[in-house]
């Protein structure tokens, strides 16, 4: 596809359940990012992977939060035993160029989970 | 870390009427400072940018300015339409970094 695809769109789980949520990124992109938004709010920071390596992941808000990039390309974002806080939509996002090449983010339209 | 202010949170304008949003950036190495328009239910999309080595750069209706010793930036719309209605968020980011941090958004109206 064109643009970078989020999947599922909606996800809503009951608190201690386990989710994963799905980023395929513009193809070719180097870099990408996943950001949590949570209503009202701009992004946050989650994690940033170069092709597969995880170069940062200073923002996963704890150890229940997990995402890997295997193969450089589609992603995953895990979030083990959620909690109604982790409640937010989460953006993955991609960039053509790796680290020191800022440029211009592609977003994707988001997985907005629900912890009831 | 970065740490990006933006004000207003809201801002309703009359149609035709120019819109101004303002940020203001923690880190003076800062040199890159994106915005992006996010519609309702819709994903973020980079509008213009601006870096470090420049003060103004204008794209037809927007326009953004860089006060670097002040460490501020800003937005202006220029004779606003209903499709400028959205939701803005200025963003910075310094040399050799990977991610942006991104102000809280201003929600913008535009009255017919």
């Amino acid at each position: 596809g064109a643009g970078v695809s989020q999947s599922p769109r909606y996800k809503v789980a009951k608190r201690g359940q386990d989710v994963a949520l799905r980023c395929d990124p513009i193809s070719g992109h180097v870099s990408l990012f996943w950001y949590q938004q949570a209503l009202g709010q701009g992004p946050e920071f989650l994690t940033y992977f170069q092709n597969e390596a995880q170069l940062d992941k200073s923002g996963l808000p704890s150890d229940r939060f997990f995402a890997e990039r295997p193969e450089g390309s589609v992603s995953t974002l895990k979030i083990q035993r959620t909690q109604q806080e982790d409640s937010a939509v989460y953006l993955c996002a991609s960039r053509l160029y790796g680290t020191g090449f800022p440029g211009e983010l592609f977003f994707g339209e988001g997985s907005r989970l629900t912890v009831l | 870390g970065e740490n990006v202010e933006q004000h207003p949170s809201t801002l309703s304008v009359q149609e035709g009427d120019s819109a101004v949003i303002k940020c203001t950036y923690s880190d003076s190495a800062s040199n890159y400072f994106p915005w992006y328009k996010q519609e309702l239910g819709k994903r973020p999309q980079l509008i213009i940018d601006i870096r470090s080595n420049v003060g103004e750069k204008k794209d037809q209706r927007i326009a953004v300015t860089l006060n670097k010793t002040a460490k501020h930036f800003s937005l202006h719309i220029t004779e606003t339409q209903p499709e400028d209605s959205a939701v803005y968020f200025c963003a910075a980011s310094p040399p050799n970094d990977y991610k942006l941090s991104f102000g809280a958004g201003t929600t913008v109206t535009v009255r017919a």
